[in-house]
């Protein structure tokens, strides 16, 4: 069964330094893999996604997310934190058998401190 | 005007009543669905439609019904809100082949 997870509820990191949102994920066939942001207030809008290619993923407002087959996992990160990047981050996975439907995590709460 | 325009963007209702929530879209994909959010459990699919006539329940169906009025609207109803059913309400959109979906702003339901 496709899954996947959040391992962080929150992640709190100070504005200037790296960033990382951790994501692993289960599924059948190869994976296609989302990130999404959701800013407060707003719905969720995509930031980047892993279909197929380079593992190294470069999305909007600099994140970049990297995939890694044998860790399955796809962590979004950022080289420098904004406040503005503070928001709550959702990684997803498409179902390949469930009519390429996607399933998402629980949500990581990311936090930039001044 | 946004991709997906859900309506309204914030309701109270008092338990018992009936309420829509609306979803139109504009980017001319088949499939939509609605999803609930709630603090700390992340989103949780209600229903969703592949094409007009295609509508399935999703994982918490219980206590809400759609309604798919053409290809670009989607409605859910609350036949009875009650106030578990206090929640932010999401409506989205995507292409067949599952590549990236588009959401709604949301609207912000609170059942007193």
């Amino acid at each position: 069964a496709q899954s996947v997870a959040q391992p962080e509820d929150q992640v709190n990191v100070a504005e200037g330094n790296p960033l990382t949102v951790k994501c692993t994920y289960s599924v059948s066939g190869n994976p296609y893999l989302f990130w999404y942001v959701q800013y407060p207030n707003r719905g969720l809008q995509f930031l980047l996604k892993y279909i197929t290619g380079d593992n190294l993923v470069k999305g909007s407002y600099g994140f970049e997310a990297e995939f890694n087959k044998s860790q399955t996992s796809f962590h979004l990160k950022k080289p420098s934190a904004l406040v503005s990047d503070s928001a709550l981050y959702f990684c997803a996975v498409r179902n390949n058998n469930a009519g390429n439907m996607l399933t998402f995590g629980g949500g990581t709460r990311l936090m930039v401190k001044p | 005007d946004a991709d997906v325009t859900q309506t309204p963007r914030n309701r109270i209702t008092k338990t018992g009543k009936r309420i829509m929530l609306e979803c139109s879209q504009t980017k001319g994909h088949d499939r939509m669905y609605w999803y609930r959010q709630d603090p700390g459990l992340g989103l949780r699919l209600i229903y969703y439609s592949f094409d007009v006539k295609d509508i399935n329940k999703g994982e918490i169906s219980d206590g809400y019904s759609v309604s798919r009025q053409a290809q670009a609207k989607f409605s859910l109803s609350l036949e009875s809100a009650i106030p578990n059913q206090t929640a932010l309400y999401f409506c989205a959109t995507s292409d067949n082949r599952g590549l990236g979906y588009t959401f709604g702003s949301g609207t912000r339901l609170t059942v007193v």
